[in-house]
């Protein structure tokens, strides 16, 4: 079964870190783009951004809210990908989702989608 | 950064309805466009991708159309399981951005 599953969230005071994981299980990690969406209490979608696969080198797009302050990894060999939080604000209380992203050809052209979804880990800024 | 912009942002609709939300983009990106429901307390769900391709697994009562700025979903008879919050999401460039949403409730 193709299944994703955070884990790590939890509270942190404001300027801290925190790092959280997604468990990949039923395809190969090194194969797929990986990305990350959270979503506020409440609100809409947001996209955190996304990282390559091996045959990309792993190159990495991030959401210009987070960039500088996060980063993404993985570990292959663990079939894990992470997200790790530094400076956090309020502004980034959220659940996080993992999502595996997926090429489709449709006629000329290509769509990048996120067909895996992980259930979310939240992750909640206060003091 | 491609502004998507829903609407209606709310809707109140009854089992067998038709229903259509929109999605506009702020520039041109083909058909670089999905949509996906999302049920309270669950992750989102993948429906159309390249704005008219069903997702597999996926309902036909599903479609989507549009190419360019204007897209549209459309549910042809809705049914109960249907009642969910819908996004679009462009693909066309990054920042990937996506709509506010689209609440469809029972009337």
């Amino acid at each position: 079964e193709l299944q994703l599953v955070e884990s790590g969230g939890g509270l942190v005071q404001p300027g801290g870190s925190l790092r959280i994981s997604c468990a990949v299980s039923g395809f190969t990690l090194s194969d797929h783009y990986m990305a990350w969406v959270r979503q506020a209490p409440g609100k809409g979608l947001e996209w955190v951004g996304r990282s390559g696969n091996k045959a990309s080198s792993y190159t990495t797009e991030y959401a210009a809210s987070v960039k500088d302050r996060f980063t993404f990894s993985r570990d292959d060999s663990k079939n894990s990908f992470y997200l790790q939080m530094n400076s956090l604000n309020t502004e980034d209380t959220a659940l996080y989702y993992c999502i595996r992203e997926y090429g489709h050809a449709v006629g000329s052209g290509w769509h990048e989608v996120f067909d895996i979804w992980g259930q979310g880990t939240m992750v909640t800024v206060s003091s | 950064a491609i502004q998507m912009t829903q609407s209606p942002s709310s809707l109140s609709a009854s089992v067998g309805d038709r229903v259509t939300i929109t999605c506009r983009a702020s520039q041109d990106i083909r058909s670089d466009l999905g949509w996906y429901q999302q049920k309270p307390g669950k992750a989102p769900k993948l429906l159309i991708y390249g704005a008219s391709t069903l997702q597999s697994g996926v309902p036909s009562r599903f479609s989507g159309s549009g190419s360019g700025t204007d897209f549209s979903l459309t549910i042809s008879s809705l049914q109960p399981e249907d009642f969910a919050t819908y996004y679009c999401l462009q693909d066309y460039n990054f920042p990937r951005t996506f709509g506010q949403g689209t609440k469809v409730e029972i009337k």
